[in-house]
C-alpha cells in the first residue's frame, strides 16, 4: 500500500535554530514529491522534486530528495516565528486516477 | 489561489441532517478533489473527479458523495451528518507546472461542526 510519513511529528525550537524535517515514502512508480506550508488555513505550496539530489532553495528554506533511499528533507535555516506552522509532504500517484497521498504532517513552533 | 471558491466557510449542523459543500473553480482544471483536515491525520482524501459527471472514491469516502455536473463545480454531500464528520474540509485542483509534474492547489477550507 502506497504511503507517506513525516517525522518528527511535532517539533518546538528557539528562533534562530535550524530544524530539519523528514519525509519518507513508498509510492509506486514514483515522478515527485511536494512540500507545504499550512499556517491556520489552506496549505501553499513550497517545493516540487523530482531529481534526486538536486537541492531546491528558497531563501532560508531549502529541499533535497533521496529517490535510492526513498525519502527527502526540509531545512529551515536561522527560524523565525513566521516559521511557524504543518508542514506538509505529498507524493502523486498517477496509477489511481491522480491522487495526493500526504503525510501527517510536522507541526513545527518557532519560540522567540 | 487557482481561482477557487468554497462555501459555505463555516457551517454549525446538527446530527442527521444533509450537508452540501461547494467547491467553484474558473480555471476549467480538469482534476478536482475533496480533502479532510483532522488533528493526527493530515490531509485524506473523501473523494475525486477526473471530469464532468467522472468521480471515484478517496480513502475515507463513507458517508459522503459527490457531484460534478460541470467542469467549474464540484459539490460535497453528507446525506445525513454524524459528529465523527465534523472537520475542515478542503477543496483541490490538480494543475500541470512547465516540468511537468502535478501540484495541488487548495482552496480557502470548509470548518463543518456537526453538533
Amino acid at each position: 500500500e502506497d504511503k507517506v510519513v513525516q517525522s518528527p511529528l511535532s517539533l518546538v525550537v528557539h528562533e534562530g535554530d535550524t530544524v530539519t524535517l523528514n519525509c519518507s515514502y513508498e509510492v509506486t512508480n514514483f515522478r515527485s514529491l511536494l512540500w507545504y506550508k499550512q499556517e491556520k488555513k489552506a496549505p501553499t505550496f513550497l517545493f516540487m522534486l523530482t531529481s534526486s539530489g538536486i537541492e531546491k532553495k528558497s531563501g532560508r528554506l531549502s529541499s533535497i530528495l533521496d529517490k535510492k533511499e526513498l525519502f527527502s528533507i526540509l531545512n529551515i535555516t536561522a527560524t523565525q516565528t513566521g516559521d511557524s506552522a504543518i508542514y506538509l509532504c505529498a507524493v502523486p500517484q498517477f496509477d489511481t486516477g491522480n491522487q495526493f497521498y500526504f503525510g501527517t504532517g510536522t507541526s513545527l513552533t518557532v519560540i522567540p | 489561489d487557482a481561482g477557487i471558491t468554497q462555501s459555505p466557510r463555516h457551517k454549525v449542523t446538527e446530527t442527521g441532517t444533509p450537508v452540501t459543500l461547494r467547491c467553484h473553480q474558473t480555471e476549467n482544471h480538469r482534476y478536482m478533489y475533496w480533502y479532510r483536515q483532522d488533528p493526527g491525520h493530515g490531509l485524506r482524501l473523501i473523494h475525486y473527479s477526473y471530469g464532468v459527471k467522472d468521480t471515484d472514491k478517496g480513502e475515507v469516502s463513507d458517508g459522503y458523495s459527490v457531484s460534478r455536473s460541470k467542469t467549474e463545480d464540484f459539490l460535497l454531500t453528507l446525506e445525513s451528518a454524524t459528529s465523527s464528520q465534523t472537520s475542515v474540509y478542503f477543496c483541490a485542483i490538480s494543475e500541470r507546472r512547465s516540468s511537468g509534474a502535478n501540484v495541488l492547489t487548495f482552496g480557502a477550507g470548509s470548518r463543518l461542526t456537526v453538533l
